[in-house]
């Protein structure tokens, strides 16, 4: 069974700073995206990783991905308050189904 | 451009009564896939649609169907509502060639008392 983990679950950061959210998954996967979600709201792409070594940035958010380790990260430079929502990372379901498995989310605060 | 369409977006129903979402895909897009979240968890797969046949299900109660109709448009019927059935449930759509992503709808919020 496909495992979607992510960390920090919540973050907390003040605005100017950098951090790192991890999505770590437990089986080979094509495709890896990102999603934003504002409470409430729907979820917004973000990003789609494909292949290793990928990596894309939209603004203080960059992802990338490394397949042999199972692993992506979606960094944030210098947050500012609007970056505030809950991050999910998303994996496509094993056996060429297109699924996605999610995981739990990360719910970032920035704080002035 | 144009996204995807879901209705209602607010529903209220009493437990054992029954609901039908409606799911209007971006133009084009083949696959019609929908998901439930409950509050403050992340979405779970319920089932998806390629080409209006049903290509994968998840973890759908017996008392949901769904079904994907000519116009690609598609819906999810509730029956037997229970407590447990209060979500958001998303519908997304995506045209099937690597790389595509799946859009989001806005959801319906299903409130069941």
């Amino acid at each position: 069974e496909l495992k979607v983990e992510q960390n920090p679950l919540f973050l907390s950061m003040q605005e100017g700073k950098n951090y790192t959210i991890y999505c770590n998954y437990s089986t080979t996967s094509d495709r890896l995206y990102w999603y934003r979600q504002d409470p409430g709201k729907s979820l917004e792409s973000l990003f789609v990783l494909l292949s290793n070594g990928a990596v894309k940035q939209e603004g203080r958010l960059m992802a990338s991905l490394d397949t042999k380790a199972r692993l992506s990260t979606l960094h944030i430079t210098a947050a500012v308050h609007d970056l505030s929502a809950t991050y999910f990372c998303a994996v496509d379901g094993q056996g060429g189904s297109e699924k996605l498995v999610f995981g739990k989310g990360t719910k970032l605060t920035v704080n002035p | 451009a144009a996204g995807v369409i879901q209705s209602p977006r607010h529903l209220i129903k009493e437990k054992r009564e029954t609901a039908t979402l409606k799911c209007y895909p971006i133009p084009r897009h083949d696959t019609v896939y929908w998901y439930q979240q409950g509050p403050g968890q992340d979405p779970q797969f319920l089932i998806s649609f390629y080409e209006k046949m049903q290509s994968d299900k998840g973890s759908i109660p017996d008392r949901f169907s769904a079904q994907q109709f000519s116009d690609y448009h598609s819906e999810l019927n509730m029956s037997s509502l229970e407590l447990g059935d209060s979500a958001l449930y998303f519908c997304a759509s995506t045209l099937r060639t690597v790389g595509e992503t799946q859009y989001f709808g806005p959801g319906t919020r299903l409130l069941v008392l």
